[in-house]
């Protein structure tokens, strides 16, 4: 039972690389989220997407592009990397309704942007 | 700006010990839920509270979500070292995001 799967594990960018990170869970979650953890800031939502086809701009947006072509994957891009970049994001997928709900996160992806 | 404030920040006691972590707020949530996350690993949930009031235990943590629904807290009785982790408090309101503290980093001595 894999419940959220995120690759890579590890990446190290140059400034001004692109890449992209993939999100992938096998629970038929609705919703899926992209957030960012970085020293003393907690959770910081990205990007979310309510269904396959939809996606929406979080708390911190700029910089990160986001598709949900399968209601499966949820993919999250950075077009040009920058430094400030550099943190810990980490994937999450919930069912639809109440966001009593609860949310199942994978494991993290560790981006440095040097 | 958070809009859940977590306090400590940091923790760190002996094995054995009981401990407190709070969360605030100025804000009312329709429920707060407390995830645990370790090194290496995301978050998992471990509780979700909905009603003023309410509490909840799970083995020797108990949750408790203020009555006006602003603040919550988590109590660990008698710590031991498999509490370590970073505590982290989470509010919502019926609509599809929640709101994360920064987290309460626990560490319990052996």
């Amino acid at each position: 039972n894999a419940g959220v799967t995120q690759t890579p594990k590890f990446r190290v960018l140059k400034t001004g690389q692109s890449m992209t990170l993939l999100c992938a869970q096998d629970m038929n979650h609705e919703y899926m989220y992209w957030y960012r953890q970085d020293p003393g800031m907690g959770l910081r939502l990205i990007h979310y997407s309510v269904g396959e086809g939809t996606t929406a701009k979080g708390e911190v947006p700029d910089g990160y592009n986001v598709s949900r072509l399968k209601k499966q994957n949820f993919l999250l891009g950075l077009e040009s990397a920058a430094p400030s970049q550099t943190s810990v994001y980490f994937c999450a997928s919930r069912l639809r309704g109440m966001s009593n709900q609860p949310q199942h996160f994978g494991d993290g992806t560790r981006l440095s942007i040097l | 700006t958070q809009l859940l404030e977590q306090s400590p920040q940091f923790l760190s006691i002996q094995e054995g010990e009981n401990l407190t972590v709070y969360c605030n707020s100025s804000s009312v949530f329709s429920s707060l839920q407390w995830y645990r996350q370790e090194p290496g690993e995301g978050p998992v949930l471990l509780v979700t509270v909905v009603t003023g009031g309410e509490v909840k235990k799970l083995k020797r943590l108990t949750f408790q979500f203020g009555d006006a629904r602003k603040d919550s807290s988590l109590h660990i009785t008698a710590a031991q070292p498999g509490d370590t982790g970073l505590y982290l408090c989470a509010g919502g309101n019926n609509d599809y995001k929640l709101s994360f503290g920064a987290g309460t980093t626990v560490t319990v001595r052996a």
